[in-house]
């Protein structure tokens, strides 16, 4: 079936570093992309999504290229913010059959970001 | 507007007890899911409706868990008789479509603890 990788956190760094949280997928078909940010005490938020091959998903800076060949969407930041502290879930949704629209979570990745 | 709104926050209760879950959808979302989630892992899909109807409930435990979304609004997730293992965040999600790439709005969840 469907399934999400992430690499395993916790990742810390330090303000302004350069962030990557690599993700790989397999799936049937083509699926949409998404990253989600849960805030401590915050319910999960949509951060980025992206629905076919070679979309860029941007928001607040962070950014994921959607790769058919590799089947990644890994996510990156140039310079991340004390405020970036969380922990970020990939995920994919399959665009065929009885679970179009289920959402596939990967393990997630917590981020601390040091000042 | 209100996002998805979940009630209780938290909730303990001992083993064998009964428990419900309350979830409000934001206005006019037709589609209503639940998702467990475990400590450390990702969001699990338990159960997707459609209005009211339960489109995908392939990974509710169905001896235990029920859920039910009368009116295609509100719903309500119940479990009798809860297990220690059912000690796990429940979250609520609503999204205006089903299609794969629509975003799914997220509640704060309710974090249940069974002693």
């Amino acid at each position: 079936g469907d399934s999400v990788t992430q690499m395993e956190g916790p990742v810390t760094l330090s303000e302004e570093a350069f962030l990557t949280i690599n993700c790989t997928y397999t799936a049937t078909g083509y699926p949409s992309l998404f990253w989600y940010v849960q805030y401590p005490g915050e319910g999960l938020q949509l951060l980025l999504k992206a629905t076919k091959a070679d979309d860029k998903g941007s928001n607040k800076g962070f950014e994921a290229t959607y790769r058919k060949e590799t089947t990644s969407f890994h996510l990156e930041k140039g310079s991340v913010q004390v405020s970036d502290s969380a922990v970020y879930f990939c995920a994919l949704s399959g665009n065929y059959g009885g679970s179009q629209g289920n959402l596939i979570f990967g393990k997630g990745t917590k981020l601390s970001v040091k000042p | 507007e209100a996002g998805v709104v979940q009630s209780p926050r938290y909730k303990i209760i001992e083993k064998k007890q009964p428990v419900a879950f309350w979830c409000n959808p934001i206005s006019g979302h037709n589609t209503l899911y639940w998702y467990l989630q475990n400590l450390g892992q990702g969001p699990e899909l338990l159960i997707r409706y459609e209005n009211e109807e339960a489109v995908d409930d392939s990974q509710l435990p169905k001896d235990r868990f029920s859920a039910e979304r009368l009116k295609g609004v509100d719903s309500t997730l119940k479990i009798q008789p809860a297990e220690l293992g059912d000690s796990a965040v429940y979250l609520c999600a609503s999204s205006l479509e089903s299609a794969g790439n629509t975003e799914a709005f997220f509640g704060q969840g309710t974090r249940l603890t069974v002693v």
